[in-house]
């Protein structure tokens, strides 16, 4: 059983909607990650939080608008998406180095596979 | 532009063999290297870690690490038709920051 968990595993929306990504972790990780991964291409980095705080934006579009409301979770809420953002979003988590940066080790969740009509 | 360069396959092996992935990096600040395994429609799962030089076996996986080449390769010995995934290999530099390749596809021939 992975111990990161994303809901919903599916959505779809259209490009008017509002809808959001959830991600739950029980590592005791202090890290948590958004990613974007088309087919048959790497994932490709959107946002990082450390110890709740964003760290790393990597010039996403505002239509993708990250929060992290504990240690535990991460949300990614989206607005106003385009065809083009359909894609699998994974959710990922790292313990943090005693110096700050990361281990290496990153922990994925399932992912959520978005459609956007 | 930091870059990990994966021969993106698909690479056929017999099961039983071993398989071969390679990739090569060009930062030469990247401290620590990841392959991960990602089956078909499914997330990216972390099979092995390499921070130093030479090689670090884990049950049927060998991690092998060169950093004067700046190459990094996984064997996988008796391979199995389970073993058919997309074998990412990744670099970190210390901060959050990991350089995926674009991955190799393996498949295994029962």
């Amino acid at each position: 059983d992975t111990e990161v968990t994303q809901t919903p595993k599916h959505l779809v929306m259209g490009m008017t909607n509002k809808k959001s990504l959830k991600c739950e972790q029980h590592m005791g990780h202090r890290a948590m990650y958004w990613y974007k991964q088309k087919a048959k291409k790497p994932p490709e980095l959107m946002f990082v939080y450390s110890y709740e705080k964003l760290s790393i934006n990597e010039s996403v579009p505002s239509r993708f608008s990250p929060e992290c409301p504990n240690s535990s979770l991460l949300n990614l809420h989206l607005h106003a998406l385009q065809p083009e953002d359909s894609a699998l979003y994974l959710c990922a988590s790292s313990q943090v180095h005693e110096t700050g940066g990361f281990t290496g080790e990153l922990f994925f969740g399932e992912g959520s596979r978005l459609t956007v009509l | 532009q930091k870059e990990v360069e994966q021969n993106s396959g698909p690479l056929s092996v017999p099961e039983g063999a071993i398989a071969s992935l390679n990739c090569t990096y060009s930062d030469r600040g990247s401290q620590s290297f990841f392959w991960y395994r990602q089956y078909s429609g499914k997330s990216p799962e972390l099979i092995m870690f390499i921070y130093s030089n030479g090689d670090k076996e884990d049950g049927r996986f060998t991690a092998q690490l060169n950093k004067a080449s700046q190459y990094v390769s996984l064997l996988i010995r008796d391979s199995q038709p389970s073993d058919s995934a997309t074998y990412l290999c990744a670099g970190g530099t210390g901060g959050f920051k990991t350089i995926f390749g674009a991955g190799t596809r393996l498949f295994v021939k029962a």
